[in-house]
């Protein structure tokens, strides 16, 4: 069955760059995402990644897919106090009609 | 574009009545899940409907718990007889295709009593 986990806290100097780590199961995962939730609120897709691809670099946000460890990582360059919040990372089943989530990192940026 | 919009945003209900939570997805969006969140944790897929069409509900947390969509658009989900385990965040999502992931709504904050 699909399992994907996550590291529970990170924190990081405002200015300095932020790693975030997951890890999945499921082999035949197509799509990986990663969506920030800030408290009370919804989730906000922030990237995602087709699993042909090593690296997928938008702004400030870089994701690094390592498919035979089945590791995901996202760096966020420059992190800023409005970057705290949890982070999820999500794989797609093979069908696409249904996402796997982490239990979430919280970051916190600290000025 | 205005978002997937969700209904109520915030319920309180004693244990044993019956709740229906609203969403209205993206216009263009064809594709419509449920998902379930308890404090701490990841969203939960709950149930996935392509158009009208409920084509997942396997992950239904019992036979209390169901949704529709009945025209293709908005879409309920419906708790029966509500336990205090039902407390959570319900959230729903729309897309159009998976590869640019979905959208979520705020979420409908279910609190059993």
């Amino acid at each position: 069955g699909e399992d994907v986990e996550q590291s529970l806290f990170l924190s990081v100097r405002e200015g300095d760059s932020s790693v975030i780590n997951c890890t999945y199961t499921d082999s035949s995962s197509t799509y990986l995402y990663w969506y920030k939730q800030e408290p009370g609120a919804g989730l906000q897709l922030l990237t995602y990644i087709f699993s042909n691809m090593d690296m997928k670099q938008d702004q400030r946000l870089t994701v690094l897919l390592n498919k035979k460890d089945k590791h995901l990582s996202l760096r966020i360059a420059d992190t800023q106090t409005g970057d705290s919040a949890i982070y999820f990372c999500a794989e797609s089943n093979n069908a696409g009609n249904m996402l796997t989530f982490g239990g979430g990192t919280r970051l916190m940026v600290k000025p | 574009d205005t978002g997937v919009s969700q209904d109520p945003r915030h319920k309180i209900t004693k244990r044993g009545q019956n709740v229906t939570f609203r969403c209205d997805p993206i216009s263009e969006h064809n594709r419509l899940y449920w998902y379930r969140q308890t404090l701490g944790q990841g969203p939960e897929f709950l149930t996935y409907f392509q158009n009208e069409a409920q084509l997942e509900k396997s992950r239904l947390l019992s036979n209390r718990f169901s949704a529709e969509r009945p025209k293709g658009s908005f879409s309920t989900l419906e708790i029966q007889r509500t336990e205090q385990g039902d407390s959570a965040m319900y959230l729903c999502a729309s897309s159009r295709d998976r590869a640019y992931g979905y959208t979520f709504g705020s979420g409908t904050r279910l609190t059993v009593v």
